[in-house]
């Protein structure tokens, strides 16, 4: 059974820092792509980084909001996707998902699509003066 | 920026309706282009992928259509556990979500 866990969420003050933690289990975590997306309260969902498979060279890509300040990560012998988020901004409380970032083809075989198929529960990072 | 719109915001139904709901991307984004339930309080699912395939144990009753920058979510005959916001989600270049559309009890 596929789980996701996410951890490390809390409350912290603006210009403050916060590490979020997702446990995986279930998959082969060392060859699957994963991201972050996040959820303001009462509001949709904002996709916040993805990070490659080692193999597929390990780098980490940041949606613009977060550039410079979130930093994905991964430790494949802990099974472990992070997202390490410094210099919080009020606009950053949010419930935080990892999910597995993997493609398929379309039904025409013609274009290989990205998808988020596996969510973990949330871990909700409050930013409040 | 490709921007990616959702109509309608919100829809009223009653069990067994058929129902429709549409997602229009500012440019073309070929099939690139999943669809996403999401009930209060829980993570999304996944319910189609590449614009027209069914996910793994998503019901058949859900389908997706459509490619270039016109696409759409039909669930055939609505269910009391479809209540619910639905996303579509890009996924050319960088990821991007819609606004959604809740569907709730007429």
């Amino acid at each position: 059974e596929v789980q996701l866990v996410e951890s490390g969420g809390g409350s912290v003050k603006p210009g403050g820092s916060l590490r979020l933690s997702c446990a995986v289990s279930g998959f082969n975590f060392t060859k699957t792509w994963m991201s972050w997306v996040r959820q303001a309260p009462g509001k949709g969902l904002e996709w916040v980084g993805r990070i490659r498979s080692k193999s597929d060279g390990g780098t980490a890509d940041h949606a613009a909001p977060v550039k410079g300040r979130f930093t994905i990560s991964r430790d494949d012998s802990k099974n472990t996707l992070y997202l390490q988020m410094n210099s919080l901004k009020i606009e950053d409380t949010a419930v935080y998902y990892c999910t597995t970032d993997r493609a398929a083809y379309d039904n025409r075989g013609h274009y290989y699509v990205p998808f988020f198929d596996y969510w973990g529960q949330g871990a909700l990072a409050t930013v409040s003066s | 920026d490709i921007q990616m719109t959702q109509s309608p915001s919100s829809l009223s139904a009653s069990v067994g309706d058929r129902v429709t709901m549409t997602c229009r991307a500012s440019q073309s984004i070929n099939t690139y282009l999943n669809w996403y339930q999401q009930k209060p309080g829980k993570a999304p699912k996944l319910l189609i992928y590449a614009a027209s395939s069914l996910q793994s144990g998503v019901p058949s009753r859900f389908s997706g259509s459509g490619s270039g920058t016109d696409f759409t979510l039909t669930i055939s005959s609505l269910q009391p556990e479809d209540f619910a916001t639905y996303y579509c989600q890009k996924s050319y270049i960088t990821p991007s979500f819609g606004p959604g559309t809740k569907v709730d009890i007429k």
